[in-house]
């Protein structure tokens, strides 16, 4: 079974700062997602990366997927209270495989920015 | 854009008693749906996966026999906790494929808190 590490687990920073969450995996993913969940709703695409080395950039998300295609990170320039939220990254769990579906989630990143 | 409806949000039960929650995808047909549990604070655990007009493949750990599935058209999953247990309350999740593409899109319901008394 693939395994996603995603780090760190808790994030708690005032607003205007930078922060970086990591999804690391010893296996090679031919795509990875990225999702912010608030509570009590299900969790929404950021972005999809299917290249190694691949970088999207979504307003203040920036967002890398490593060039052996076994790791990806996301990047918060100038956290914002809206960015409060449930991160987590996602990949087929077949391995190598491509996107049937069926999902691997890390555990998460709780991200409190506080005003 | 894709919308997956999920009913009830919410639903408080009796401990004995059983729960249907519905999926439904609103403008597209949905190939395959996947049923999730998540547990406060934490990630997304899949439990089963669901096709239309076949049975649904559990992932190992998962009751089959209390955590029933149907998927009778291209539009409408359910899920039903059996003799439902205070253990068993939790957000339940469904997501539908679209398509039958490689890369094809999922998208997620809203969720349904389970809450078992």
């Amino acid at each position: 079974t693939q395994l996603l590490e995603q780090s760190p687990q808790f994030l708690s920073i005032q607003e205007g700062e930078n922060l970086t969450v990591y999804c690391n995996s010893s296996s090679v993913f031919s795509s990875l997602q990225w999702y912010r969940q608030e509570p009590g709703e299900g969790p929404v695409l950021l972005v999809t990366v299917v290249t190694g080395g691949e970088v999207k950039k979504l307003k203040r998300l920036t967002f890398q997927f490593g060039d052996a295609r076994k790791d990806s990170s996301l990047h918060i320039t100038a956290a914002q209270p809206g960015d409060t939220g449930l991160y987590l990254c996602a990949g087929p769990r077949a391995p190598g495989g491509t996107s049937y579906g069926k999902l691997t989630f890390g555990q998460g990143t709780i991200l409190t920015v506080h005003p | 854009g894709a919308v997956v409806s999920q009913h009830p949000s919410w639903v408080i039960c009796k401990s004995g008693t059983s729960v249907k929650i519905e999926c439904r995808s609103l403008d597209f047909q949905a190939t395959t749906m996947f049923w999730y549990r998540q547990f406060p604070k934490q990630s997304l655990m899949l439990m089963a996966t669901s096709n239309e007009g076949s049975k649904a493949t559990y992932e190992q750990g998962v009751e089959k026999d209390k955590f029933l599935i149907n998927h009778a058209s291209l539009t409408l999953s359910t899920l039903t906790v059996t003799s439902a247990h205070p253990e068993d309350s939790s957000f339940y999740i469904c997501s539908a494929r679209e398509g039958w593409g490689s890369h094809s899109p999922l998208h997620f319901g809203n969720g349904t808190r389970l809450t078992v008394t």
